[in-house]
């Protein structure tokens, strides 16, 4: 079974900052990934995927993510940090023969300074 | 237009009750979910319907019932509500259940608290 973990619960940044989200999965195969933001009080937005193709993947709100295959990572990133962008993070993992569909991390939460 | 909307939002009700969350799409897809989420935030699934069939059950207590009863919908009723069940519900669907169709689209989720 896929799983998914995510090592930061909080990470804080300054507004402007660079940002890293770490995700590593756990999957025999080429797995699916997500990466989704869930701001307060919302639901999940999808933010990028990836299925194949390009390992660095582009994703709304200037986000991006390396899927890196030898470090079982995918890693989320976003040059400069807006306010706005404060949220609760979340990596997923699907699998094509998987009855599990998505598998979630814990999510990592974001907390933007001024 | 809302593509999976579920109703209500909060819902607040005493230990014992049985209640019901709503969920609907709009987006045409064969696959829909609930997923429980956690006050540590942890999401799990719960049930995955596709095409009103029943694929998963993620060892839900039985007093969980879905309810399909078209693709576009599916509901939840919940019997003998227990303090344990206070969490945020959230309804999804996907255009298909595995694969590159496992892209979830997600409702505003449903914040059950049990008194």
């Amino acid at each position: 079974a896929q799983s998914v973990t995510q090592p930061d619960i909080h990470i804080t940044v300054s507004e402007g900052a660079s940002l890293e989200l770490r995700c590593n999965y756990s999957y025999g195969a080429t797995p699916y990934l997500f990466w989704y933001v869930q701001s307060p009080g919302q639901g999940l937005q999808l933010l990028l995927k990836y299925f194949s193709g390009d390992t660095l993947v582009q994703g709304i709100k200037g986000f991006e993510a390396e899927f890196k295959r030898s470090q079982s990572s995918f890693n989320l990133r976003k040059p400069s940090v807006h306010w706005s962008d404060a949220a609760e993070y979340f990596c997923a993992v699907g699998a094509y023969s998987s009855a599990r569909q998505l598998t979630f991390g814990s999510g990592t939460q974001l907390t933007v300074l001024p | 237009d809302t593509a999976v909307s579920q109703t209500p939002k909060y819902l607040v009700t005493q230990m014992g009750n049985d209640k019901s969350i709503k969920c609907e799409q709009n987006l045409g897809h064969d696959t829909m979910y609930w997923y429980k989420q956690d006050s540590k935030k942890f999401l799990k699934i719960m049930f995955s319907y596709n095409n009103k069939e029943l694929i998963i059950n993620e060892t839900v207590p039985n007093r969980f019932s879905p309810k399909s009863p078209d693709k576009a919908h599916l509901n939840l009723h919940i019997n003998s509500l227990e303090l344990g069940d206070s969490a945020v519900y959230f309804c999804a669907s996907s255009q298909d259940w595995r694969g590159a169709g496992t892209e979830a689209f997600f409702g505003q989720g449903t914040r059950l608290t049990v008194v």
